[in-house]
């Protein structure tokens, strides 16, 4: 799987968008993008994910760079309970398959 | 909406004990994994497990780790003589098929092992 690299924080004012930015230089034709986070020790929570087209959900967007080797995950609103370890994982298409966590961005909102 | 369950929340156990962490995955999924996430550390994966058989595992997963799935409904995780290097958190995750597609993993909260 293609290695991805994420700023180990950012902070975020509650009500604004989060920005987040993972860069994936390295990925491959058939490798897809995923974000997980993981709130205070919980399991990890599936957001979303894409190949190449911009994707959004009810918890957020995807925006992934024509070239893909770099994505954003947009968090429209903050809120508190946005504050988390936000995990991008490249990963090849196929079922079972592991999933390999980074550190990812500790993302605080605050009031 | 269909979540993975986990229990107990927390275990504590002694050094050299044996431990069973359980896990019910959402109904219809066929795919099973277990990571771990040591404090502080990140999340690693152990082992994952289809149609009754481990498809891949990890080089932490050595002899002391077995998991099966004793029933329709249960995947466990066996940790036979556990050592203080254990303690950790268990997760455990579960897909669903998609033939020609992929899967997405959905996580359970968590089993806290402390080895004392």
């Amino acid at each position: 799987d293609a290695k991805t690299t994420q700023p180990p924080s950012m902070d975020c004012a509650e009500g604004r968008a989060a920005n987040l930015p993972c860069n994936h230089s390295t990925i491959s034709g058939n490798e897809y993008v995923y974000w997980y986070r993981q709130i205070h020790s919980q399991g990890p929570q599936y957001i979303i994910h894409g190949l190449k087209n911009n994707e959004t959900n009810e918890m957020a967007s995807l925006i992934i760079t024509e070239d893909r080797k770099s994505s954003t995950l947009i968090l429209p609103h903050a809120t508190l309970r946005d504050t988390a370890v936000y995990y991008c994982i490249v990963r090849v298409m196929s079922n079972d398959y592991k999933l390999s966590f980074g550190a990812g961005t500790t993302v605080t909102v605050r009031a | 909406e269909p979540e993975v369950t986990q229990t107990p929340s927390h275990q504590v156990t002694q050094m050299g004990q044996e431990v069973i962490l359980r896990c019910v995955p959402i109904s219809n999924h066929l795919y099973f994994y277990w990571y771990r996430q040591i404090l502080g550390q990140k999340v690693e994966f152990l082992v994952s497990f289809y149609n009754n058989e481990i498809s891949e595992k990890s080089e932490i997963f050595d002899d002391q780790f077995s998991v099966e799935r004793p029933d329709g409904s249960n995947f466990t995780l066996k940790i036979r003589s556990t050592k203080l290097e254990d303690s950790a958190m268990y997760f455990c995750a579960s897909s669903e098929f998609l033939a020609g597609s992929t899967d997405t993993q959905y996580f359970g909260p968590g089993t806290r092992l402390t080895v004392l």
